[in-house]
């Protein structure tokens, strides 16, 4: 089983929708949650960290769920400028591991 | 802050010559640096960890001998692709840990080096 799994999609949306991505992990011990997003062919860029209680900022909204193992990104109001890939990160428990997923696949259309 | 940068952001070599690519961390210190492999259209696949002054923990699968890592500083790590094949042609991805609060468990990335092999 992977460490890291995520719907690859592709997920295509007209602007202004909402969207979610979820990500599960294997690893019950992982200590911290990242969500990242990367451009095609630019490298991944660190849109934010996922915190035990949930966390908001602007029209990004993630959520961690350990009883599920899961943890979610919800996009609000997209944007043509959202379109990218996103990647979910989890941390292991040694601290030097971080396990990536695929990445989902997100356009957003006009 | 936080901000990693790379060297070169492209090469095209021949095959059989080896190739060094910097990482550094601009304004923070990395106790710790990846580097990762990433073909078209497929996840980062991380290669090696490198932390400072000490030798490099590489994942299963890669040859230590033919990707030489080198973390001789708190702001660079180097990694050397020796005899480098067609094969090796990929985007090399660098990123940093540091130790500072904040930036303990995030890691920030270079913009990648690619590298082709004809």
């Amino acid at each position: 089983r992977k460490e890291v799994e995520q719907d690859p999609g592709p997920f295509n949306v007209p602007e202004g929708a909402t969207v979610a991505f979820n990500c599960t992990y294997s690893n019950s011990a992982s200590q911290s949650f990242f969500w990242y997003r990367q451009d095609c062919r630019k490298e991944p860029k660190l849109l934010m960290s996922v915190y035990s209680s949930g966390n908001e900022d602007g029209r990004f909204t993630a959520q961690l769920n350990r009883a599920s193992q899961y943890i979610s990104l919800l996009i609000r109001d997209s944007k043509l400028s959202d379109s990218a890939t996103y990647l979910c990160v989890v941390n292991g428990y040694t601290g030097n591991q971080f396990y990536f997923g695929t990445g989902t696949s997100l356009t957003v259309i006009p | 802050g936080a901000v990693v940068s790379q060297h070169p952001s492209w090469v095209i070599c021949k095959s059989g010559t080896s190739v060094k690519i910097e990482c550094r961390s601009l304004d923070f210190q990395a106790t710790t640096m990846f580097w990762y492999r990433q073909f078209p259209k497929q996840s980062l696949m991380l290669m090696a960890t490198s932390n400072e002054g000490s030798k490099a923990t590489y994942e299963q699968g890669v040859e230590k001998d033919k990707f030489l890592i080198n973390h001789a500083s708190l702001t660079l790590s180097t990694l050397t692709v020796t005899s480098a094949h067609p094969e090796d042609s990929s985007f090399y991805i660098c990123s940093a840990r540091g130790g500072a609060s904040g930036l303990s468990y995030e890691q920030y990335f270079g913009p990648g080096t690619r590298l082709t092999v004809t």
